[in-house]
Formats: structure tokens, C-alpha cells, sequence
């Protein structure tokens, strides 16, 4: 139990477009969902927390217009990079919370962005 | 702000060997400490957790010990076999938020076989 998928798993797209990943979680409901995002060889980095039907809260530094999130069901993220450059390029994974209260985070496989 | 610091970077053991993996965290009011397992391009796993009301938790092969005190946790790998080779990072939890986690820079680890 308690899989998450993301999708695409990989993006190319060139700079000045939007792209827009998705978090599922498969055989639970997540109230929360957590994006993150992870350069080469470095630590996953919290960008924002999805809560279903309220707006996301972003962590500092982030920027909201950015990095559009919209949790609007209890199985589905999902986030917009709009107008993507190359240092948007990145890996994104997000991560669900089960509705059982516990602390325990979900991980969907990641979506490797590149703005050429 | 918080902060999670992870040490060694890189790790390199003998197969049949132990490892150990440690951290350090600044907030006092983290009360949950899990540790991921994370492949070459994968999703990090969560291999081991462990929480403040506790000192030490194994599971098989794994253990991770707290010091609340000193803010120190640890992971500590026995036998090791060449499929433990794989990124690990330590995490802590948020005092403003118990579900958000602050992640250690993240350990290399390689068992020679």
C-alpha cells in the first residue's frame, strides 16, 4: 500500500515554457502532499506543502507564481513550472501523508525536469 | 533556521562490515527522525524511523540511536552487502509543523564486495 506516482518522469522543454508535473496517490487519500526538489548529488529541498482544498504554503525563497500548486482532489497534486529557464532544470519529487496521522512521508519517483 | 547536518558525505566499507551514518539537528523541538534509502535516479525508501520518546529502534540489519540532549541520531548498518549501496539521508522533523522534515546533505555509501 501507500504508492504515489508521479508523471512525466521526464520532461525536456524549451525556455519560456510552463510544464506541469503530477503527484497520485494510488491506494490512499493524502490531504498533504509535499513537493521537493533536488539538485545533482544534493539534499531533497522542500519547496511547498499541497493541502487539498486550500492554497499551498511555500517555504522561503520559492517563489508562488513561480511554481503553481493546486491540490484539488485527496489523490492528485499538482505542480506548474511556468515559464521554465534552465535553472529550473531539476529533479522534482513530491511526497504524500496518509490521512492516518502518521508522520511517516510517501515518495513518488521523481520527475527529472530539463529547459533547454 | 533549522538545520541538519550529515556526516560522512561518502562512505566506502567491506562487505560483512558495519556502517555508521550521523546527525545533528538544531531544533530542540524535532521529535521525529527518519532515515531514506535512496537508489540512482529512485525515490528515497524509508528504511528506519525513529522518535523522540525513544533512544534507539532496529529493525534486522539496521538500528538509529537519538540523543535528545545532544541532538544526535545515527544509523548504524550491520553486515553490510553490496545492495546496501545507495544514497542515505537522515531527516528531522519541523517544530512549527511535525510533518514537514528538514533532510541531511546526504550520505554515499559503497560496499565492496
Amino acid at each position: 500500500g501507500a504508492v504515489v506516482s508521479q508523471h512525466p518522469s521526464r520532461v525536456i522543454c524549451k525556455s519560456g515554457t510552463s510544464v506541469k508535473i503530477e503527484c497520485r496517490s494510488l491506494d490512499f487519500q493524502a490531504t498533504t502532499m509535499f513537493w521537493y526538489r533536488q539538485f545533482p548529488k544534493q539534499s531533497l529541498m522542500l519547496m511547498a506543502t499541497s493541502n487539498e482544498g486550500s492554497k499551498a504554503t511555500y517555504e522561503q525563497g520559492v517563489e508562488k507564481d513561480k511554481f503553481l500548486i493546486n491540490h484539488a482532489s485527496l489523490t492528485l497534486s499538482t505542480l506548474t513550472v511556468t515559464s521554465a529557464h534552465p535553472e529550473d532544470s531539476s529533479f522534482y519529487i513530491c511526497s504524500a501523508l496518509t490521512s492516518g496521522g502518521t508522520d511517516e512521508q510517501f515518495f513518488g519517483p521523481g520527475t527529472r525536469l530539463t529547459v533547454l | 533556521g533549522e538545520n541538519v547536518e550529515q556526516h560522512p558525505s561518502t562512505l566506502s566499507v567491506q562487505e560483512g562490515d558495519s556502517a555508521v551514518i550521523k546527525c545533528t539537528y538544531s531544533d530542540s523541538a524535532s521529535n521525529y527522525f527518519p532515515w531514506y534509502k535512496q537508489e540512482l535516479g529512485k525515490r528515497p525508501q524509508l528504511i528506519i524511523d525513529i522518535r523522540s520518546n525513544v533512544g534507539e529502534k532496529k529493525d534486522q540489519r539496521i538500528a538509529v540511536t537519538l540523543n535528545k540532549t545532544a541532538k544526535h541520531f545515527s544509523l548504524h548498518i550491520t553486515e553490510t552487502q553490496p545492495e546496501d549501496s545507495a544514497v542515505y539521508f537522515c531527516a528531522a522533523s519541523r517544530g512549527d509543523s511535525s510533518y514537514k522534515l528538514i533532510f541531511g546533505s546526504g550520505t554515499r555509501l559503497l560496499v565492496r564486495p
